[in-house]
């Protein structure tokens, strides 16, 4: 697609339930992030895909927290047993130039834990 | 590790005020530097990017160039808008990292408030 798709865009949930959260990247981009960005605060990793598999997932909070990619296509992130803490948007990005280059963003998922 | 430190927000300004956002790093290496935008209700935008010491990155009236030997990289333009009230994030991705392991390091973000 022209960019980078979310879903949800908001998502309102109760403590303890499971939510799962949806990126679809721009096509043929490899590699894939998943960042979390709390009220007022920065972004923090979570996850990087290079292809399908996840090289480095020592960004996720929890082992609550999971994510899979499809190929190089959808990626999903899962969030089992949610806590109020969860509370934030989760950021997608996709990019095609690797080290050197900058992220295409998706607009985020706003997830709210009441 | 990877840090980025920029200013605290909110930056309140008037219209056709000159702006500087600063934003200093650490990283081992070279890393290439970025200034992301993001406007309410939108996400992350690349602004300008610099992969190099000493380049200057530009994008809609906005400059900054990478110096090495201050580990700095701040955010100038000559003169804002209303439009350009958003947050703005300094970003870092470290070089030979293998592949982007880690992301980009952000720092916490600006909030920039133009008023007319």
């Amino acid at each position: 697609g022209a960019g980078v798709s979310q879903s949800p865009s908001n998502k309102v949930t109760e403590k303890g339930k499971d939510v799962e959260l949806r990126c679809d990247p721009i096509s043929g981009h490899t590699a894939l992030y998943w960042y979390r960005q709390r009220l007022g605060q920065g972004l923090e990793f979570l996850i990087y895909f290079q292809g399908n598999s996840a090289p480095d997932k020592s960004g996720l909070p929890s082992d609550r927290f999971s994510a899979e990619r499809t190929g190089e296509s959808v990626s999903t992130l899962t969030i089992q047993r949610t806590q109020q803490e969860d509370s934030a948007v989760y950021l997608c990005a996709s990019s095609l130039e690797g080290t050197t280059g900058g992220y295409t963003f998706g607009s985020g998922t706003r997830l709210t834990v009441v | 590790g990877n840090s980025v430190t920029q200013m605290e927000g909110p930056v309140t300004l008037s219209e056709e005020a000159f702006l500087t956002i600063n934003c200093t790093y650490t990283a081992t290496g070279y890393p290439s530097l970025f200034w992301y935008v993001q406007y309410p209700g939108e996400g992350l935008q690349l602004l300008l990017k610099a992969t190099k010491a000493d380049d200057k990155g530009s994008n809609k009236g906005f400059e900054a160039t990478y110096r090495k030997e201050t580990t700095s990289f701040h955010l100038e333009k000559g003169s804002v808008q209303v439009s350009d009230s958003a947050v703005y994030f300094c970003a870092l991705n470290p070089m030979g990292s293998g592949g982007g392991a880690d992301g980009l390091t952000f720092g916490k973000g600006t909030h920039l408030i133009i008023q007319p």
